[in-house]
């Protein structure tokens, strides 16, 4: 089955760090760009960044709201990607979403046609 | 306050036509592909459209996507209860160097 797995979410005091992991199976982990986005509740969507395949040389790039405080990596013989996050924010409450272009052959590097379920990260005191 | 403008509701009948409006600039939507995704409750996204007016596979045809200059419409021909959902649209910003997605779109089917 072709889909995006998220775990590590949780509570964390504001400051503090927390690891999420996205695990995904069902298709070519290596040759895809994985993306997370997040969600505060009752709010829109939020892009936090991404990071490239092999092909690209692992190229990342960060939102500006978490630049320098968030870590995309991957592991593509586990074929897992993850979020490191650091100085957490209580902003930075949401679920976030692991996702990436699967399917689809579009022009666009941002036609997100697979999601995980998500995971919710709380930061408060 | 987002990148991308759309209204934040919008409502018709069963049976009607809606469209949802997403209006950028040229760093966004005038020179990069516009996606649409809806969100029912509780679920994570989905992709409707891709590049500007393309449909994956199982999307009906009743969702259509199309641009102009700098804004992109989404449009939704005979509604279904099933369509209520938060609709949004997405593009890369040449100059934020970064993905924008549009505030988001609650659609109300009466």
């Amino acid at each position: 089955e072709v889909q995006l797995v998220e775990s590590g979410g949780g509570l964390v005091q504001p400051g503090g760090s927390l690891k999420l992991s996205c695990a995904a199976s069902g298709f070519t982990f290596s040759g895809s760009a994985m993306h997370w986005v997040r969600q505060a509740s009752g709010k829109g969507l939020e892009w936090v960044g991404r990071i490239g395949s092999k092909g690209n040389d692992y190229a990342t790039a960060y939102a500006a709201s978490v630049k320098g405080r968030f870590t995309i990596s991957r592991d593509d013989s586990e074929n897992t990607a993850c979020l490191q996050m650091n100085s957490l924010k209580t902003e930075d409450t949401a679920v976030y979403y692991c996702t990436s272009v699967v399917v689809v052959a579009a022009a666009s590097r941002f036609a997100f046609d697979l999601w995980g379920q998500g995971t919710m990260v709380t930061v408060s005191s | 306050q987002s990148v991308l403008t759309q209204p934040p509701s919008v409502s018709a009948a069963p049976g009607q036509k809606v469209t949802i409006s997403c209006s950028g600039s040229s760093s966004n939507i005038g020179n990069n592909y516009v996606s649409w995704y809806q969100q029912l409750p509780g679920t994570a996204p989905k992709l409707l459209i891709y590049d500007h007016n393309k449909r994956p596979s199982g999307i009906p045809d009743r969702f259509s996507g199309s641009k102009s200059d700098t804004s992109a419409t989404l449009g939704i021909t005979g509604l279904q209860t099933g369509d209520e959902a938060d609709y949004y649209c997405g593009a890369w910003d040449s100059s934020l160097s970064g993905l924008v997605f549009g505030g988001g779109t609650k659609l109300t089917v009466l």
